[in-house]
């Protein structure tokens, strides 16, 4: 049972623009969100995070949006560079100590001139 | 000044071996995890441990043996390697346990089970 689905694998955005990753979980005990950035042959960086006593995090050109009525968190970039360019894994955790955090598949983010 | 480093990157082993992924962390942090990551790209938790002790132990075959010798190190042990073992494994450490904490990842290993 997937509790948190990235349903988009890809998403393809020029230069300059908007990006909108989305995520969607469904274990309604999840309180803390978090988004992973993965360029390839390399482990998970940490982008931003959020708790769910929050609807808005933001941290330079990275936005997270969370909508827990809906169970739904966004990730924004803007504006999008060509260095935005990887994998973006949504991830999500309980706030006990024997809480695990929860992966989605990951949306494959490509930043094109 | 790696934060967290794996060792070996690659590793390509005959089906039935022995082998061990090493993991060390210079951070400081209590807690240590070990994930899988299978050619789905499905990232999911196999072990965490904070400060030696085992916290979390998913449904994972006991030919898996976590090991720490002390908090900045966990290794990962595999007996009798299955081809179904093949994925990359990521070692990560947390400044608290799991619920809350930021996690910072290493760069990884694949492993190939021929």
């Amino acid at each position: 049972d997937q509790q948190v689905k990235q349903n988009s694998p890809s998403l393809s955005v020029q230069e300059g623009r908007i990006s909108i990753l989305n995520c969607d979980y469904t274990n309604s005990m999840f309180d803390y969100f978090l988004w992973y950035k993965k360029y390839p042959a390399e482990g998970p960086t940490f982008l931003i995070s959020i708790s769910s006593i929050k609807d808005k995090n933001e941290d330079g050109r990275f936005t997270v949006f969370l909508n827990k009525s809906a169970k739904h968190l966004s990730l924004h970039i803007v504006p999008s560079q060509p260095g935005d360019s990887a994998v973006y894994f949504c991830a999500a955790s309980g706030s006990y100590n024997t809480d695990k955090l929860i992966f989605g598949t990951g949306t494959r983010l490509q930043v094109f001139p | 000044d790696t934060a967290v480093s794996q060792t070996p990157k690659y590793l390509v082993t005959q089906m039935g071996n022995d082998k061990s992924i090493k993991c060390e962390q210079n951070l400081g942090h209590d807690t240590m995890y070990w994930y899988k990551q299978d050619s789905k790209k499905f990232l999911k938790i196999m072990f965490s441990y904070n400060n030696k002790e085992l916290i979390i132990n998913e449904t994972v075959p006991n030919r898996f043996s976590p090991k720490s010798p002390d908090k900045a190190h966990l290794n990962l042990h595999i007996n009798s390697l299955e081809l179904g073992d093949s994925a990359v494994y990521f070692c990560a450490s947390s400044p608290q346990v799991a619920g809350m904490g930021t996690q910072y990842f290493g760069p990884g290993t694949r492993l190939t089970v021929l």
